[in-house]
């Protein structure tokens, strides 16, 4: 069975940092393409970073390039988001997801972990 | 920067209803669309992915269609289960993803 599940959320003042994790299990990790998604409390779905399977590639939303990097670690089972500089707008809940690949969407989602940027 | 407009954003029915969502693009993108269902406190769940394709479990009364700049998203006869929040997803670059603001569905 498919699990993605995150951590490392909480909160965190406003200009702090923040990494988050998501384990992975039941599929060959280094095989998919990554990414994380958040959502804000009474908002949409805003995507936020993608990695491809050997962590060479990344791509980020325009929000949040150049203060949120995004990583993998294909010998865990585990993808991470890096969050520097946060900003209150940045409070969400983060969800990471698998690519099915072939730009066919995300087939699995972990069960979310809340940010709050907050002073 | 592709942008998705999902229409409408609000939505009341009954059970056994028909109802149609669209989603429009602001550039084409072919068939790289793909359609979630979102209830409240869950992660999302794909429905279609490549604008008709059903994802494997999802029930044979969800269907898409569309392709280039405009898609929809019908559920043939609304079941209970059905009342959530529906979002479009474009994935026709691999550098940026965007979705749609969301189509809230309530039980009239």
């Amino acid at each position: 069975e498919v699990q993605l599940v995150e951590s490392g959320g909480g909160l965190v003042q406003p200009g702090g940092s923040l990494r988050l994790s998501c384990a992975a299990s039941g599929f060959t990790f280094s095989s998919y393409w990554m990414h994380w998604v958040r959502q804000a409390p009474g908002k949409g779905l805003v995507w936020v970073s993608r990695i491809n399977s050997d962590g060479s590639s990344t791509s980020y939303a325009d929000s949040v390039k150049g203060r949120f990097t995004i990583s993998r670690d294909n010998a865990k089972n585990t993808l991470y988001l890096q969050m520097n500089s946060l900003r209150a707008e940045d409070t969400a809940v983060y969800y990471c997801a698998r690519d099915r690949g072939y730009s066919y969407g995300f087939g699995y989602w972990g069960q979310g972990t809340l940010v709050t940027v907050s002073s | 920067d592709i942008q998705l407009t999902q229409s409408p954003s609000f939505l009341s029915a009954s059970v056994g209803d028909r109802v149609t969502i669209t989603c429009r693009a602001s550039q084409g993108i072919s068939s790289y669309l793909a359609w979630y269902q979102q209830k409240p406190g869950k992660a999302p769940k794909l429905l279609i992915y490549a604008a008709s394709t059903l994802q494997s479990g999802v029930p044979s009364r969800f269907s898409g269609s569309g392709s280039g700049t405009e898609f929809t998203l019908t559920i043939s006869s609304l079941q209970p289960e059905d009342f959530a929040t529906y979002y479009c997803q474009q994935l026709n670059s691999y550098l940026l993803y965007t979705f749609g603001q969301g189509t809230k569905l309530e039980i009239k």
